[in-house]
C-alpha cells in the first residue's frame, strides 16, 4: 500500500516550454505532498510543500512563479515547470507522508531541457 | 554546515562482505531517523525508521542510532549484488506529516560478484 505514482518518468523539452508533472496517490489520500529536485550526485532539496486546498509553501531560494504546484484534490498533485531552461535540467520526486511511518516517493521525473 | 552529512561514496565491497553506512548531523532537535534506497533513476524506497538511540533490525539491514553522538549507521550483512544502489540517510525533527526530511547526499554502493 501508500503508493504514489509519479508520471512522466522522463521529459525533454524545448527551452521556454512548460512541462507538468503529475504526482498520484493510489491507495491513500495525501494531504501534503513534498516536492524535491535532485542534481546528480547531489541530494534530494525540497523545494515546496503542498497542501490540499491551500497555497504551496516554498523554500527560499525556489521561484513560485516558476514552479507551479497545484494539489487540488486528495489524490492529486502536479509541478508545472514554466518557461523551463536548461538548469531546470533535474530529477523531480515527489514524496507523501504514509500513514503508519516514513514517506513514500513517487518513482521520479527527469526533465531535460534543451 | 549542511545538518546531514553523508560520505557519498563510491563504495565497492565483494559479494558477502558487511556493509557499513554512516551519516553525521548537526541539529540534536532531529528525532526521527530512515534509511532509504535509490536505485538509478528511481525513487527513494523505505528501508528502516527508528526514532530512538540503539539499534534495529530487520534481516540483513540493522540501524543504529546514537543521539549523543549524532551519528546514524547502517550494516548490510552478506551484501548481495543485487544491494547495489545509493543510500539515503534521512531525518527529521517531527513525525507530523506536515514536515519534510533532511536527507544526505547519498552513498553510492557497489558489490561486485
Amino acid at each position: 500500500g501508500a503508493v504514489v505514482s509519479q508520471h512522466p518518468s522522463w521529459v525533454i523539452c524545448k527551452s521556454g516550454t512548460s512541462v507538468k508533472i503529475e504526482c498520484r496517490s493510489l491507495d491513500f489520500q495525501a494531504t501534503t505532498m513534498f516536492w524535491y529536485r535532485q542534481f546528480p550526485k547531489q541530494s534530494l532539496m525540497l523545494m515546496a510543500t503542498s497542501n490540499e486546498g491551500s497555497k504551496a509553501t516554498y523554500e527560499q531560494g525556489v521561484e513560485k512563479d516558476k514552479f507551479l504546484i497545484n494539489h487540488a484534490s486528495l489524490t492529486l498533485s502536479t509541478l508545472t515547470v514554466t518557461s523551463a531552461h536548461p538548469e531546470d535540467s533535474s530529477f523531480y520526486i515527489c514524496s507523501a507522508p504514509m500513514k503508519t511511518y516514513g514517506y513514500t516517493f513517487g518513482s521520479g521525473t527527469r526533465l531535460t531541457v534543451v | 554546515q549542511k545538518e546531514v552529512e553523508q560520505d557519498p561514496g563510491p563504495l565497492s565491497v565483494p559479494e558477502g562482505a558487511i556493509v557499513s553506512l554512516n551519516c553525521t548531523y548537526s541539529n540534536s532537535a532531529f528525532q526521527y531517523f530512515m534509511w532509504y534506497r535509490q536505485y538509478s533513476r528511481k525513487g527513494p524506497e523505505l528501508l528502516m525508521y527508528t526514532y530512538s538511540s540503539g539499534n534495529k533490525e530487520d534481516g540483513r539491514f540493522t540501524a543504529q542510532v546514537d543521539k549523543s553522538s549524532k551519528y546514524i549507521s547502517l550494516f548490510i550483512r552478506d551484501s548481495q549484488p543485487s544491494d547495489s544502489a545509493t543510500y539515503l540517510c534521512a531525518m527529521s525533527w517531527n513525525s507530523n506529516s506536515g514536515y519534510a526530511l533532511n536527507f544526505g547526499k547519498g552513498t553510492s554502493l557497489l558489490v561486485t560478484p
